[in-house]
């Protein structure tokens, strides 16, 4: 089973519809989860944190279940602007820096 | 807004040359980290680096790579003898102190082994 496995798409959505991503993780010892978008050629950006108790940025949700261990994404109204590949990151473990990325989903927001 | 620096943008070298790829870390960041991307595939971590010394590195860090902080701003990646399949780009990032674990990305150098 691969560490941290996402759905690689594309996603491709009008404007303004909500969609969501998810993310599974394999090792339940993981700490710290991201979000990061990723524009072609360009270096991974900071979406958010993703909290045990969930949380939201503007049109951005992301949730935790730790149970399942999956992370998801939910970008609500989509711009085109948002089209970008999504990836997911986990930190391995307490006391480790070692950060795992998922392969990313991409998402393509149409006119 | 405070930002990772990288250089080169683009460094092509021949196979078996030894590269330097240059970093400069957020100023008040104390974690510094080396990933790569290979066209088309995930970033992958290699290393990471914290007080001088390295946290944790990846299987992909072998012996021909090394990484140094030469003074208190630059942090670099060495690759002795480079091979074909070295060929990606390469990411630094940084993250503050023990209580904060987002990284910041560096804009990344595009590394082409011929």
């Amino acid at each position: 089973r691969k560490e941290v496995e996402q759905d690689p798409g594309p996603f491709n959505v009008p404007e303004g519809a909500t969609v969501a991503f998810n993310c599974t993780y394999s090792n339940s010892a993981s700490q710290s989860f991201f979000w990061y978008r990723q524009d072609c050629r360009k270096e991974p950006k900071l979406l958010m944190s993703v909290y045990s108790s969930g949380n939201e940025d503007g049109r951005f949700t992301a949730q935790l279940n730790r149970a399942s261990q999956y992370i998801s994404l939910l970008i609500r109204d989509s711009k085109l602007s948002d089209s970008a590949t999504y990836l997911c990151v986990v930190r391995e473990g307490s006391g480790t820096y070692k950060y795992i990325f998922g392969t990313g989903t991409r998402l393509k927001v149409l006119a | 807004e405070p930002e990772v620096t990288q250089t080169p943008s683009h460094q092509v070298t021949q196979m078996g040359q030894e590269v330097i790829l240059r970093c400069v870390p957020i100023s008040n960041h104390l974690y510094f980290y080396w990933y790569r991307q290979i066209l088309g595939q995930k970033v992958e971590f290699l290393v990471s680096f914290y007080n001088n010394e390295i946290s944790e590195k990846s299987e992909i860090f072998d012996d021909q790579f090394s990484v140094e902080r030469p003074d208190g701003s630059n942090f670099t990646l060495k690759i002795r003898s480079t091979k074909l399949e070295d060929s990606a780009m390469y990411f630094c990032a940084s993250s503050e102190a023990l209580a904060v674990y987002e990284q910041y990305f560096g804009p990344g150098t595009r590394l082409t082994v011929t």
